[in-house]
């Protein structure tokens, strides 16, 4: 089974610098997607960045862009001068690929990312 | 373009008690999936409908249950409430199976804003 790790329960970061929040996963699987989540204090999830798998460069999204080490199972996302509204919990998440599957998601424990102004 | 809706925004339970838990899809959306989380946690997979049938489960027991209708809209229900239903409920919305393939078309889950559950 897949499992998806995040180590830090918690990261703060000063208005207008660079954070990086890690994530590790598990999984025997050779194609699938990763992702990293934003749930505001207002709960909606938003999708922030997809990485494919077989694709070797890195997702970028604006200020979000990600640095996917596959042969390490590493999947971190940095967020380049971080805004009041970037705070929120963000969460990791891994998706199997290939027809047969759900595509449910599969999600870290999540990170709560402060911004200090 | 309405996204995802989920009704109601929070509930109050006593144990034993039974909840239905609403979700509309995303408009064009046919497959709604979904999920627990728990306070300070990630959300954990519960099933996910399509064609009114229930495609895949999670590792939940019996006691939770749903439904999806015509419309594409779908229901969860709980039995039996415990303390430990206490949670967030999470409902997405995708169009279509999961295809995943490369160079496919990527199929998006659209979140709705989800269901407090206090089970007291």
């Amino acid at each position: 089974a897949q499992t998806v790790t995040q180590s830090q329960p918690e990261m703060s970061v000063q208005e207008a610098e660079t954070v990086t929040l890690s994530c590790t996963y598990d999984t025997s699987e050779s194609d699938y997607y990763l992702f990293w989540y934003k749930q505001p204090p207002s709960r909606q999830m938003i999708l922030v960045i997809r990485q494919e798998a077989y694709k070797q460069q890195n997702a970028t999204e604006n200020r979000f862009s990600v640095n996917f080490q596959k042969a390490a199972k590493s999947f971190s996302l940095k967020i380049s001068d971080s805004q009041l509204g970037d705070a929120a919990m963000y969460f990791c998440a891994y998706r199997s690929s290939g027809s047969g599957n759900t595509g449910k998601l599969i999600f870290g424990q999540g990170t709560t990312l402060q911004v200090k102004p | 373009d309405a996204g995802v809706t989920q009704s109601p925004t929070h509930l109050i339970k006593t144990r034993g008690q039974q909840v239905t838990l609403r979700c509309s899809p995303k408009s064009g959306h046919d497959t709604v999936s979904w999920y627990q989380q728990a306070l300070g946690q990630g959300p954990q997979f519960i099933f996910q409908y399509y064609e009114e049938e229930e495609r895949q489960r999670g590792n939940f027991p019996d006691r939770f249950s749903g439904h999806q209708f015509p419309n594409y809209s779908s229901e969860l229900n709980v039995n039996a409430l415990l303390l430990g239903d206490s949670a967030l409920y999470l409902c997405a919305s995708s169009l279509g199976l999961w295809t995943g393939h490369r160079g496919g078309t990527y199929n998006e889950q659209f979140f709705g804003p989800g269901t407090r559950l206090t089970v007291l």
